[in-house]
């Protein structure tokens, strides 16, 4: 049992460059969820799934464009990378269900140069 | 607006130095709140949750409890693989949004 898996840990693109974040649960979760981590500032809610073919906007998803084709898969595309979206990418996955916690997995640390 | 505050932002304690946390809040229908500790490089695991006030719960060290209107996280005899930064997340509203606070940074010296 893996529990939430993010690949790449660490990615340098160049301005205007485009990637996909991966992010895949092994535990059946239904909700699953992208934020970005900036120094200092918490996380930020960008998108978040309650299922499979739903996928809804959170507080920062400007910029950023998901879907959600299986349970299991989460990704996150980065269209036109810019320098503003330099930060450390966390997904993370919860049951269905109030009180619920959710399970994140390591991060991605991106950089845009 | 909801709102999510934790003090101190840092937090540098001796080994057997006692202290607490502080996460207030400000939501309309809390369902529930999370503790969350998150290791340099690592993504945050899962301590506690908290469903209401009056609420304690506790793993090892560490100590969490709830009122109407912030929740604290005492930590007793820290040791330094205790440090590490202590995230607070608060569940509310209709739609369960999720809201996170800054952390807090907490150094425990040997």
């Amino acid at each position: 049992n893996a529990g939430v898996t993010q690949t790449p840990k660490f990615r340098i693109l160049k301005i205007g460059q485009s990637m996909t974040l991966q992010c895949t649960q092994d535990m059946n979760h239904n909700y699953m969820y992208w934020y970005r981590q900036d120094p200092g500032m918490g996380l930020k809610l960008i998108y978040y799934s309650v299922g499979a073919g739903i996928t809804d906007k959170g507080e920062v998803p400007n910029g950023y464009n998901v879907s959600r084709s299986t349970t299991e898969d989460f990704p996150l595309r980065l269209e036109l990378a810019a320098p503003s979206q330099t930060s450390v990418y966390f997904c993370a996955s919860r049951i269905t269900g109030g009180n619920q916690p959710q399970h994140f997995g390591d991060g991605t640390r991106l950089s845009i140069l | 607006e909801d709102q999510v505050t934790q003090s101190p932002e840092a937090l540098r304690l001796q080994e057997g130095e006692s202290s607490s946390l502080n996460c207030s809040y400000t939501v309309s229908g809390l369902r529930g709140l999370f503790w969350y500790r998150q290791d340099p490089g690592k993504g945050p695991e899962f301590l506690f949750t908290l469903y209401s006030a009056g609420e304690e719960k506790e793993k090892e060290r560490l100590k969490a409890t709830l009122t109407k209107k912030e929740s604290f996280l005492h930590i007793t005899a820290p040791k330094p693989e205790d440090s590490a930064t202590y995230l607070c997340a608060v569940q509310a509203g209709r739609d369960d949004k999720i809201i996170f606070g800054k952390g807090t940074r907490l150094h425990i010296l040997p």
